[in-house]
């Protein structure tokens, strides 16, 4: 089955700076990245996600891309803010399987 | 448009006991998954149901059941509670297919085993 590794596990910004998450996944069937963020107590909430046939997708601060030859997919938050500190998860899936999560990074944007 | 709700918030069990955790989707959702989310080990997923259908089912002993009703509500039951068992339990509502839709999670149960 698919297996997703997540890096780094802990991840400590400067305000402003550029942060950067990266996946790893190993089912090459897999079509679906979806990232998630769950703030310190509260409920996992999409951010961002990509499909296959698309190499990267960007929405305001945050940008994903994706490369389907190494098997790996990044998030990068740009110009972090304190509200960015989170747990961020990212998940793969092929076709109609479960979403298979990594084990999170958890982010630290220091004023 | 009420969002996810799960029952209750909190638990607290012992070991042996049985629980059943209730989660009611988003009004019009009728695919529900559920996840168990412990510190270090991410979200692991448990079932995923569709119009009363399980679709999937994670790797998860025979402890773990669930079923979902025709008004998509949701109920996962776990019995003979072990200390392992103590988790935060967390559904997810989609319009239909999670991958096509958004899955929106709720708050979550947390359940504790002494």
């Amino acid at each position: 089955g698919e297996n997703v590794e997540q890096h780094p596990s802990t991840l400590s910004v400067q305000e402003g700076d550029s942060a950067v998450i990266k996946c790893t996944y190993s089912d090459s069937a897999s079509n679906y990245f979806p990232w998630y963020k769950q703030e310190l107590g509260k409920r996992p909430q999409l951010i961002i996600d990509i499909r296959s046939n698309v190499g990267e997708k960007k929405d305001q601060r945050i940008a994903v891309t994706l490369n389907k030859t190494a098997k790996h997919f990044s998030l990068h938050i740009t110009e972090t803010q304190p509200e960015d500190s989170a747990v961020y998860f990212c998940a793969a899936r092929s076709g109609n399987t479960p979403l298979v999560f990594g084990k999170g990074t958890r982010l630290s944007v220091i004023a | 448009k009420a969002g996810v709700t799960q029952t209750p918030r909190y638990l607290i069990k012992t070991r042996g006991q049985q629980v059943t955790l209730s989660c009611s989707p988003i009004s019009g959702h009728r695919s529900v998954s559920w996840y168990q989310q412990t510190p270090g080990q991410g979200l692991q997923f448990l079932f995923e149901y569709f119009s009363e259908t399980q679709r999937n089912k994670g790797n998860f002993p025979g402890r773990f059941s669930g079923r979902q009703f025709s008004n998509s509500r949701s109920e996962m039951n776990v019995s003979t509670l072990e200390l392992g068992d103590s988790a935060l339990y967390l559904c997810a509502s989609s319009l239909r297919d999670p991958y096509y839709n958004e899955q929106f999670f709720g708050p979550g149960t947390r359940l504790t085993v002494l």
